[in-house]
């Protein structure tokens, strides 16, 4: 168990609908990121955000927005959704400020299945 | 473009065997990291090398990195059916960008 939560584990909607995807970090890491993962792209950095404030963007759309709460929590919005938004969505935390100085913790992610 | 690049994309091999899988990347680093991927499953860490290490053991793992031919390998000794998964290194790219490859997948067979 890597103490990172992800909620809702499926979600399937309907395109041009907005979802929201939830994640708890591991208790003490205060740096939260967002992949994506589909079969032809890859695992595809998103954003991360430290202590609250963004600290790193990925190839993100503007469809998209994440935010970190101060309880640490993040959120990642989707809106206006396509069929090719269809794919797995990982949040992940650390101790660290910067994504490649310590582990990441991934979560088991959100399946999000867009019709 | 990805920052790291692993090789093969796939691997079948019997179980007991030895399992390398190599990992190129563009730009200097600082450190490289690997991650296992269970199918459907979030990744989970494996190993963390800086790069002024040239080897990294843990366990049944071994990890090289070659700074001058900006390379790196994971190589899993004694492989086992629950080793089978997909396999990712990670590098920083650009300002503060953990990137992963796109992944080996190791198959073990029985």
């Amino acid at each position: 168990d890597s103490g990172v939560t992800q909620t809702p584990k499926h979600l399937i909607t309907a395109t041009g609908q907005r979802v929201t995807l939830r994640c708890s970090p591991r208790s003490g890491d205060l740096s939260v990121y967002w992949y994506q993962q589909s079969l032809d792209q890859g695992l595809q950095f998103l954003i991360q955000y430290y202590n609250g404030e963004e600290r790193a963007k990925g190839n993100i759309l503007e469809r998209f927005s994440a935010q970190q709460f101060p309880d640490l929590h993040s959120e990642l919005n989707l809106s206006s959704l396509e069929l090719g938004d269809s794919a797995l969505y990982f949040c992940a935390s650390s101790v660290a400020t910067t994504g490649g100085n310590s582990p990441l913790h991934f979560g088991n992610g959100t399946r999000l299945t867009v019709t | 473009s990805q920052q790291g690049e692993e090789d093969p994309q796939a691997l079948s091999i019997q179980e007991g065997e030895n399992a390398t899988m190599n990992c190129s990347y563009k730009t200097s680093i600082n450190n490289l990291q690997w991650y296992r991927q269970n199918s459907g499953r979030g990744l989970v860490h494996l190993i963390l090398i800086r790069s002024n290490e040239r080897e990294k053991h843990s366990g049944r793992l071994r990890v090289t990195l070659d700074t001058s031919k900006k390379s790196s390998s994971l190589l899993i000794t004694a492989s086992r059916a629950a080793d089978t998964a997909s396999y990712f290194c990670a590098t920083i790219q650009g300002a503060q960008k953990l990137v992963f490859g796109q992944g080996t997948r190791l198959t073990i067979n029985p």
